[in-house]
C-alpha cells in the first residue's frame, strides 16, 4: 500500500535551516507529484508547493519562496523540504502528501518543527 | 488567490443525523474541489474529490456536492467515527487553498 514515512520531530533555533524527509513506498515514486502543506492552529492548513519527482521540476506558493525548497532523491523514493531563515512563525506540523490527477490522496504522518531559542 | 470560505467553524450533531458542512470559493473553480477528514493528531485524509467524487474506501454515507462556487459535504447518519474536523481544499488554479475547517462533535 501506499506509505510516506516522514522525519521525525524538529527542535530549532532561529535564524538556522531544517530539511525535512518524506520516503514514499508502495508505488512508482516518479509517476506522482509531491506536495508539502503546513498545519497551524491559527492559518490552518496552507500548501506550500509541489514537485515532479521525475523532471525535478517545482511550483510554489508565493507565500512560501524563499522560504521553502524542494528537492527529490529518485534513488531513495525520498523527498524533501529545506526550510530556512528560521522564525517562531515556521513552528507548524509539515506533511507530505502525494498527487494523483491533482488530488492529494496520500498524507504522511507530519513532522513537527518548532523554532525557539 | 482564491479563498475558501467553510462554515460552520463547528457543529455538534447527534449520532444517526445528517449533517451538512459548506464551502463557497471566492471565484468559479470547476468543480476542482477536495473534501478532507482529519482526526486528532492524525494526517488528513481524502473522502471527495472532483466536488462529488467518492475516494477508494470511503463509507457512501460521505457525499459531496456543488458547482462553480458553492460546494457542501454531507454525511448521513452520523457515525461516532465521524467525530473529526473536515477541510475543503480547491486544486483549480495555483496555490491550491483550503477552507478554515469544521469540526464535527457529538451531541
Amino acid at each position: 500500500q501506499v506509505q510516506l514515512q516522514q522525519s521525525g520531530a524538529e527542535l530549532v533555533k532561529p535564524g538556522t535551516s531544517v530539511k525535512l524527509s518524506c520516503k514514499a513506498s508502495g508505488y512508482t515514486f516518479t509517476s506522482n507529484h509531491m506536495n508539502w502543506i503546513k498545519q497551524t492552529t491559527g492559518q490552518g492548513l496552507e500548501w506550500i508547493g509541489i514537485i515532479n519527482p521525475g523532471s525535478g521540476g517545482t511550483s510554489y506558493n508565493v507565500k512560501f519562496k524563499g522560504k521553502a525548497t524542494l528537492t527529490v532523491d529518485k534513488s531513495s523514493s525520498t523527498a524533501f523540504m529545506q526550510l530556512s531563515s528560521l522564525t517562531p512563525e515556521d513552528s507548524a506540523v509539515y506533511y507530505c502528501a502525494r498527487s494523483g490527477s491533482y488530488v492529494m490522496d496520500a498524507w504522511g504522518q507530519g513532522a513537527s518543527v518548532t523554532v525557539s531559542s | 488567490d482564491i479563498q475558501m470560505t467553510q462554515s460552520p467553524a463547528s457543529l455538534s450533531a447527534s449520532l444517526g443525523e445528517t449533517v451538512t458542512i459548506e464551502c463557497r470559493a471566492s471565484e468559479d473553480i470547476y468543480n476542482g474541489l477536495a473534501w478532507y477528514q482529519q482526526k486528532p493528531g492524525k494526517s488528513p485524509q481524502l473522502l471527495i474529490y472532483n466536488a462529488n467524487s467518492l475516494h477508494t474506501g470511503v463509507p457512501s454515507r460521505f457525499s459531496g456536492s456543488g458547482s462553480g462556487t458553492q460546494y457542501s459535504l454531507k454525511i448521513n447518519s452520523l457515525q461516532s467515527e465521524d467525530v473529526a474536523s473536515y477541510f475543503c481544499q480547491q486544486y483549480y488554479d495555483y496555490p491550491w487553498t483550503f477552507g478554515g475547517g469544521t469540526k464535527l462533535e457529538l451531541k
